[in-house]
């Protein structure tokens, strides 16, 4: 079945980095466009990153340009988000999700569990 | 950028009842659109993409139904596993890809 595991969160102080892992399992993962999205405690979903299923292009919201990046490795099954210059509005739950095949422009049919960032001094 | 706007904000409906949640996008985005469930402490899952098509696994008293700019998510015998946030997502024009705010629905 498919399987995507979500880590790398903790507390970090702002204008710092960290660096957020999504391992996939249980489907061809070189197949699929991968995303991340976000939730901001008490607020809704916000849709972050894709990354095509080649990593040949890449999109973000406008709030994290130039200071997010999403890379992904497919020998290794895991999808990446380095967030730099991290911001106290960037606390939430980090989820990566499965988009469609080959550019991930779809619905998200499966989710990771979620990996919580704190944004804190 | 589409805007996604969902009504009501929240909605208390009675164990057995039906519950019907709208979504409304600011430009038409045909029928790429997908409805969420969310619960505290869990990921999202997946109900309903392409407007009215079920997700596997998702019980038949879930329908989606709309197209353009017009969507509704209908619950047709509320559970009480059913109680919680529904989000719509369009993923028409991106990105970026956008959520509406969401709607919870309650135990009245």
């Amino acid at each position: 079945q498919v399987q995507l595991v979500d880590s790398g969160g903790g507390v970090v102080q702002p204008g710092r980095s960290l660096r957020l892992s999504c391992v996939a399992s249980g489907f061809t993962f070189r197949s699929y466009g991968m995303h991340w999205v976000r939730q901001a405690p008490g607020k809704g979903l916000e849709w972050v990153a894709v990354i095509w299923y080649d990593g040949s292009t890449t999109y973000y919201v406008e709030s994290v340009k130039g200071r997010f990046t999403i890379s992904r490795d497919n020998s290794k099954n895991t999808v990446y988000l380095q967030m730099n210059s991290l911001r106290a509005e960037d606390t939430a739950v980090y989820y990566c999700a499965r988009g469609t095949q080959y550019s991930g422009r779809g619905h998200f049919d499966n989710w990771g569990q979620g990996t919580l960032v704190t944004v804190s001094s | 950028e589409i805007v996604m706007t969902q009504s009501p904000g929240t909605l208390s409906v009675s164990p057995g009842e039906r519950a019907t949640l709208s979504c409304r996008a600011s430009q038409s985005v045909g029928s790429n659109l997908a409805w969420y469930q969310k619960k505290p402490g869990q990921a999202p899952r997946l109900l309903i993409y392409s407007a009215s098509t079920r997700a596997t696994g998702i019980p038949a008293r879930f329908s989606g139904s709309g197209s353009g700019t017009e969507f509704t998510l209908t619950i047709s015998s509320l559970q009480s596993e059913d109680f919680a946030i529904y989000y719509c997502q369009q993923y028409d024009n991106w990105p970026p890809i956008t959520f509406g705010q969401g709607t919870r629905l309650e135990i009245k």
